[in-house]
């Protein structure tokens, strides 16, 4: 099946700084990803929809000023938050799709962002 | 109302048992129906989908879709520990552009 990963896996920042997170898929060319937030014990809330060379759509009542998202190749989407604050600490997980076929979505393993 | 109703359980089995998830949905539009499967702390697994009504099977699983009830249902034979995860369902059609709708995921142990 088609192989997605995630960079990095966990990450610890402090308030106020940003992060990066990276998302890539390694077998397939990706024309759309999305980016999911998952609290716990709760299902995928979708973020944003991005799509190769195009700016990202974000989902109602996502400020797409703190959660910058570029998918500037086929294969490689990011995902920055920026000026993190605690509320911002969730598992934050990517997924890619290719143009073949639509309806599938493979998942990354997740990042766990963890602002102190 | 949501879109897709899955009751969160938790489910507890004991090993070797069949085990029966269930989602409903309001959505007639829905083509696709997927099963995830996620273990804690990971990202969703893709276990199979159906395109529209019927039955498909794969191993151990089998995914049911019956439209005219918005009832879909997957069910696992012969259930190991290791299938102890939290199983997603998710629908989606093309006027949405595939858009993954989700259902609340349900947590299902199986117990040795």
């Amino acid at each position: 099946g088609a192989v997605v990963s995630q960079h990095p896996s966990r990450v610890i920042c402090k308030s106020g700084t940003s992060v990066k997170i990276e998302c890539r898929s390694l077998d397939f060319q990706a024309t759309t990803m999305f980016w999911y937030r998952q609290f716990p014990k709760q299902s995928l809330m979708l973020m944003a929809t991005s799509n190769e060379g195009s700016k990202a759509t974000y989902e109602q009542g996502v400020e797409k000023d703190k959660f910058l998202i570029n998918h500037a190749s086929l294969t490689l989407s990011t995902l920055t938050v920026t000026s993190a604050h605690p509320e911002d600490s969730s598992f934050y997980i990517c997924s890619a799709r290719d143009l073949d076929r639509l309806y599938e979505q493979y998942f990354g393993p997740g990042t766990r962002l963890t602002v102190t | 109302q949501k879109e897709v109703e899955q009751d969160p359980g938790p489910l507890s089995v004991p090993e070797g048992a069949i085990v029966s998830l269930n989602c409903t949905y309001s959505n007639s539009a829905f083509q696709y129906f997927m099963w995830y499967r996620q273990y804690s702390r990971k990202g969703p697994e893709l276990l199979m989908y159906t395109y529209s009504s019927g039955n498909k099977e794969d191993g151990r699983f089998t995914a049911q879709v019956d439209k005219s009830s918005k009832y879909i249902s997957l069910f696992i034979r012969d259930s190991q520990p290791s299938d102890s995860a939290t199983y997603l369902c998710a629908m989606s059609d093309l006027d949405s552009n595939y858009q993954l709708i989700w259902g609340a995921g349900t947590k299902l142990i199986i117990k040795p």
